[in-house]
């Protein structure tokens, strides 16, 4: 049954430094999400992406973050200065079609900043 | 008022009982609503989604409606020692903005 994939499972970074986190979406999706989880928190809402662009994105994902679907399969997240606070579980995920459709989400990214 | 309301647990059954979870949303415009559960450092695992009021079934799981009372609710049967997780409620506003907004969860055990 094809899943979300993503590296790394796990990822420790110093504070101001640079990550990116990748996905592989499910193959004829066209629809693909960034989470993420705070320890102990709910799962919260980044950014949105379809046909090559940001559809929506929250709050919290300000100009240190940045996505990109660099060919037809990756899909990436990039946090340009890691803070403390952006120590959590990043998921992906990806959606077949619009309508209020399940998203399957990948097995995630633990994001450790020191 | 939070916009996915959940209890957050634990709460306890015992195996072979029927588990109820339960969950209410404050946008009464919205448009479908999902049941993931998630074991403990795990990404959430779709179980069920529900666009219509009333029930729908899945085997041993089933998702109740109510947009009236904005209110929707997981029932397990025949509960199983691997179905203890935590429940997360998670809506959609409605189609065309497809983010999940999701509720805190609520951790179930079952007691063998």
């Amino acid at each position: 049954e094809p899943e979300v994939t993503q590296t790394p499972s796990h990822q420790v970074t110093q504070m101001g430094q640079e990550v990116i986190l990748r996905c592989v979406p499910i193959s004829n999706h066209l629809y693909f999400y960034w989470y993420r989880q705070i320890l102990g928190q709910k799962v919260e809402f980044l950014v949105s992406f379809y046909n090559n662009e940001i559809s929506e994105k929250s709050e919290i994902f300000d100009d240190q973050f940045s996505v990109e679907r660099p060919d037809g399969s990756n899909f990436t997240l990039k946090i340009r200065s890691t803070k403390l606070e952006d120590s959590a579980m990043y998921f992906c995920a990806s959606q077949r079609l619009a309508g209020g459709r399940e998203q399957f989400f990948g097995p995630g990214t633990r994001l450790t900043v020191l | 008022q939070k916009e996915v309301e959940q209890n957050s647990g634990p709460l306890s059954v015992p195996e072979g009982a029927i588990a109820s979870l339960n969950c209410t949303y404050s946008d009464r415009g919205s448009q479908s609503f999902f049941w993931y559960r998630q074991y403990s450092g795990k990404s959430p695992e779709l179980i069920m989604f529900i666009y219509s009021n009333g029930d729908k079934e899945d085997g041993r799981f089933t998702a109740q409606l109510n947009k009236a009372s904005q209110y929707v609710s997981l029932l397990i049967r025949d509960s199983q020692p691997s179905d203890s997780a935590t429940y997360l409620c998670a809506v959609i506003k409605d189609f065309g903005n497809e983010k999940l907004t999701f509720g805190t969860g609520t951790r179930l055990t079952i007691i063998p």
